[in-house]
């Protein structure tokens, strides 16, 4: 069965800061997807990155970056330079392999930003 | 705008009560999700629907229901069997096909009491 570790729970930074998520997942599937959700204290996630199993390049989007690793089976996500509106759950997730279009997440990891 | 929007933000059940949470898309998806959420443990999945008049348990069903009549509507109900449904409960769509790759995007979510 498919599994999303986030094994930090919170995450306490002052503002500018970098801040880097872990995630790491298991899986049996040779192809599946990764994302990263982020949740904002209004409660609706936003949807950040969708990562394929055959592309491991890195990835960088304004102040986030992305490093995906098969070997580790790690995914994990680096906010450069936080700022006090990065503050929320971020969630990574794994496409779920016994059924279409599910997914299985992660536990999340709440990041506080303060100024 | 398009968009998901879930009603009411705030629900309150009485024991023994049957409460419905709605959920309404105009993003012409076909599958559909309902996932409950509890501090600490991520989302989990109640029930998914890929097309409408079908629809499928996900992990944790029992004590909820739910009906896909229309494309764009798929209401939770949260039945009087469910005896722990205090919980912020997040609906989601996304486009069908070969779905592992396709990006659910999310409402604004419920969140249930009980009195």
């Amino acid at each position: 069965a498919q599994k999303v570790t986030q094994a930090q729970t919170e995450i306490s930074v002052v503002e500018k800061e970098d801040v880097t998520l872990d995630c790491v997942y298991e899986t049996r599937d040779t192809t599946y997807y990764l994302f990263w959700y982020k949740q904002p204290p209004s409660g609706e996630l936003v949807f950040l990155i969708r990562r394929n199993s055959f592309d491991e390049q890195n990835e960088i989007s304004g102040r986030y970056s992305w490093n995906f690793q098969k070997s580790t089976s790690s995914f994990n996500f680096t906010i450069t330079a936080s700022q006090v509106v990065d503050s929320a759950v971020y969630f990574c997730a794994l496409t779920r392999t016994d059924s279409w279009g599910k997914l299985q997440f992660g536990a999340g990891t709440q990041v506080v930003v303060t100024p | 705008d398009g968009g998901i929007t879930q009603s009411p933000k705030y629900l309150f059940r009485k024991e023994g009560q049957n409460v419905t949470l709605s959920c309404e898309q105009n993003l012409n998806h076909d599958a559909m999700y309902w996932y409950r959420q509890d501090p600490g443990q991520g989302l989990r999945l109640i029930y998914y629907s890929q097309i409408v008049n079908d629809f499928q348990k996900g992990d944790i069903a029992e004590g909820y229901s739910v009906s896909r009549e229309k494309k764009e509507s798929f209401p939770l109900t949260v039945t009087s069997a469910q005896k722990n449904p205090t919980a912020f409960y997040l609906c989601a769509s996304s486009t069908s096909g070969t779905g592992t790759k396709n990006i659910q995007y999310f409402g604004a979510g419920t969140r249930l009491s009980v009195l």
